[in-house]
């Protein structure tokens, strides 16, 4: 079985630069969530699916964060304009029927 | 904002010592506590996960204890080896509006010493 695909692995930005990060759960898993892990802290969540629709995107700054998932599969998130303080792991994981989250390889972003 | 909070922050045994991670939440309204381990430039993976009909769950070495009433988990993990080495993160489903989003800890890093 594969595995949830994150692409790329690394993103290096300057401060004001868009970048894109996508997603490929495990096929059948309906839940999606994105996570960012800064250096030496734990996965804080972002943003939640259960197939295409939002179902928690309160820690997401809005102004600057977006993520989508419009045919209930792969997902996209995107940062508008980076900042420096968004240097950090971002991971997208999904869920199964028990509740076991798998997560990607997760992007490595630096903004510089 | 609900929280897990995790203890303590790092820890150092010796190989074949039981090493004790702590874990504690806010609320929550389902039961289910995974723990996830991540190695250095990789991604965290599941580890052991309780579901808390009875307050612990054993595998192999790897032990969960849960109290309900206090809202506190711990992981034993017995004759530490080098290899388990890395950092433990726990996690709760705490309550968000009608869900309940999986939330986690800082992490605790374990180091076993040969």
């Amino acid at each position: 079985e594969a595995g949830v695909t994150q692409s790329p692995r690394y993103a290096v930005l300057q401060e004001g630069q868009a970048v894109s990060f996508w997603c490929d759960p495990i096929s059948g898993h309906d839940t999606l969530y994105w996570y960012q892990q800064p250096r030496d802290q734990g996965p804080q969540l972002l943003v939640y699916f259960r197939d295409e629709a939002v179902i928690d995107n309160s820690q997401l700054p809005s102004d600057r964060f977006s993520a989508v998932r419009p045919k209930g599969t792969n997902s996209t998130l995107k940062i508008q304009s980076a900042k420096q303080g968004d240097t950090a792991t971002y991971l997208c994981a999904s869920r199964d029927n028990n509740e076991r989250l798998f997560f990607g390889h997760g992007t490595k972003l630096s903004v510089l | 904002q609900q929280q897990v909070r995790q203890s303590p922050q790092s820890l150092t045994v010796w190989e074949g010592e039981t090493a004790i991670l702590n874990c504690s939440y806010e609320d929550s309204t389902f039961d289910y506590f995974p723990w996830y381990w991540q190695f250095p430039r990789e991604s965290p993976a599941l580890l052991i996960a309780i579901r808390p009909v009875s307050n612990k769950k054993e595998d192999g070495r790897f032990t969960i204890f849960f109290n309900k009433r206090e809202k506190k988990l711990s992981l034993h993990i017995t004759d530490s080896q080098p290899g388990d080495s890395a950092t433990y993160f726990c996690a709760a489903p705490l309550l968000s509006g009608s869900f309940n989003k999986l939330t986690f800890g800082a992490g605790t890093r374990l180091a076993v010493c040969p």
